[in-house]
């Protein structure tokens, strides 16, 4: 089993500033992966695939970068509205599919 | 415009049994793999099972291999989830997602929808 690391588990940024996510898969999952956002009480909605590609209708913002082991999800000029949990999860080798455990973004 | 409404949540003591539906819309059912993905309350995401298009080939988590069944009827474009020996530890929202496809199997898991979640309450 392929297990996934987030961190920070939660990050505190200021409105047009940075925020920088990152993510580490125990072995390798190539580019075999998404980034999620939940905003609270709603479901999660895919955000980047194939570790870099935006999904349909996701702000120029948000850019993923990484392969193999280690990726980043970068939010640039942060809204009120980025505040979520951001998930990552591989696809790569499954079953199980597998998730990290979640950075909680707070904008200040 | 893909739609997916799951339903069929509720509470159900210890050891009893729920099935959860998942109507989808949209899309061709049919030729997309689907699964399920539950969050226990507060907690991160766990995938569930995923069946394939087809119907053939299903997978399940090792927390539910054994006690839970994916099935599809591709007629009523409708997936669900058989629950059964329920415990506490499955009390969570079960949403339902979409796979994607990208020319391999990996991108089944890779979920492009979501349905907006059913609770599952397992408590005496």
């Amino acid at each position: 089993e392929i297990m996934m690391t987030q961190s920070p588990a939660t990050l505190s940024v200021s409105p047009g500033e940075r925020a920088t996510l990152s993510c580490r898969a125990s072995q390798s999952v190539g580019n075999n992966l998404a980034w999620y956002q939940q905003k609270p009480g709603q479901a999660p909605s895919l955000l980047i695939y194939g570790a870099s590609t935006k999904a349909t209708g996701v702000p120029a913002r948000f850019s993923g970068s990484g392969s193999g082991t280690e990726f980043t999800l970068t939010i640039t000029s942060l809204r009120s509205e980025d505040s979520a949990v951001y998930y990552c999860q591989q696809y790569y080798s499954w079953p199980p599919v597998t998730f990290g455990q979640g950075t909680k973004l707070e904008i200040k | 415009e893909v739609q997916l409404l799951e339903s069929g949540g509720g509470l159900v003591q210890p050891g009893g049994s729920l099935r959860l539906s998942c109507a989808a819309s949209g899309f061709t059912f049919s030729t997309y793999a689907m699964s399920w993905v539950r969050q226990a309350p507060g907690k991160g995401l766990e995938w569930v099972s995923v069946i394939y298009s087809g119907a053939r080939t299903t997978y399940y988590a090792d927390s539910v291999k054994g006690r839970f069944t994916i099935f599809r009827d591709d007629s009523e474009n409708t997936l669900y989830l058989q629950m059964n020996s329920l415990r506490a530890e499955d009390t969570a929202v079960y949403y339902c997602a979409k796979g994607h496809t990208c020319g391999s199997n990996s991108c089944f898991a890779l979920f492009d929808y979501w349905g907006q979640g059913t609770l599952v309450t397992v408590s005496s």
